[in-house]
């Protein structure tokens, strides 16, 4: 089993829908977890930063982690074209400072 | 992406030629670290440093080396080029210490 699976997609969905995405891990020793989104051509781009288990929400996207399930997701309201890119899960532990990613989901919203 | 410098944006090599991309952050944190993306592999750390004079290998070193003599750059070597060297090179700063990473917009590198 890999350490971080993410579906790669295609993900497309009409503009101003919830858009859903999601992780699954293996290792119960992360801590940390992040989403980063990434623009075509473009490095990626810090969106969530959270610790252990619970949700956390900065204006129209909401990190959600379930360490029970080793399950996290990234919820956006209101979705926009704007949105349009490419999402990598991120997660780490205590005892290993290296960042491990999920391969990315490709979203398309559609106006 | 602002604090992470890439250079050059774009570069074309020959089988065999060397050369080195750049990476300068304006941060001022110590842990900075070199991926490949290439399609369907995701983000593969090649080299990270967790400040100045110290360095070590991440999952795919070979072909490549790495040196940190300021806390500002961090240079990667592409030693002899090979068409499997061919990809999107990201520079990031931060991590370790439960940090986040932040990226450079990336270095398109394409080995004929």
């Amino acid at each position: 089993q890999k350490e971080v699976e993410q579906d790669p997609g295609p993900l497309s969905v009409p503009e101003g829908a919830i858009v859903s995405l999601n992780c699954t891990y293996s290792n119960s020793a992360f801590q940390y977890f992040m989403w980063y989104r990434q623009y075509s051509r473009k490095g990626p781009e810090l969106l969530m930063y959270t610790y252990s288990s619970g949700n956390k929400e900065d204006g129209r996207f909401t990190a959600q982690v379930d360490k029970s399930s080793k399950y996290i997701s990234l919820f956006i309201r209101d979705s926009q074209p704007s949105d349009s890119a490419t999402y990598l899960c991120a997660m780490s532990g205590d005892r290993d400072d290296k960042i491990i990613f999920g391969k990315g989901t490709r979203l398309h919203i559609l106006p | 992406n602002a604090g992470v410098t890439q250079t050059p944006k774009f570069q074309v090599l020959k089988t065999g030629q060397s050369m080195t991309l750049q990476c300068a952050q304006d941060m001022n944190h110590e842990y900075m670290s070199w991926y490949r993306q290439d399609p369907g592999m995701g983000l593969r750390l090649i080299h990270y440093s967790v400040g100045a004079g110290i360095t070590d290998q991440g999952e795919v070193p070979n072909g490549y080396n790495v040196s940190r003599s300021t806390t500002e750059d961090f240079p990667l070597r592409l030693l002899s080029a090979a068409p499997s060297q061919t990809s999107v090179y990201f520079c990031a700063v931060g991590g370790g210490a439960h940090q986040p990473q932040h990226f450079g917009d990336g270095t398109r590198l394409s080995i004929l």
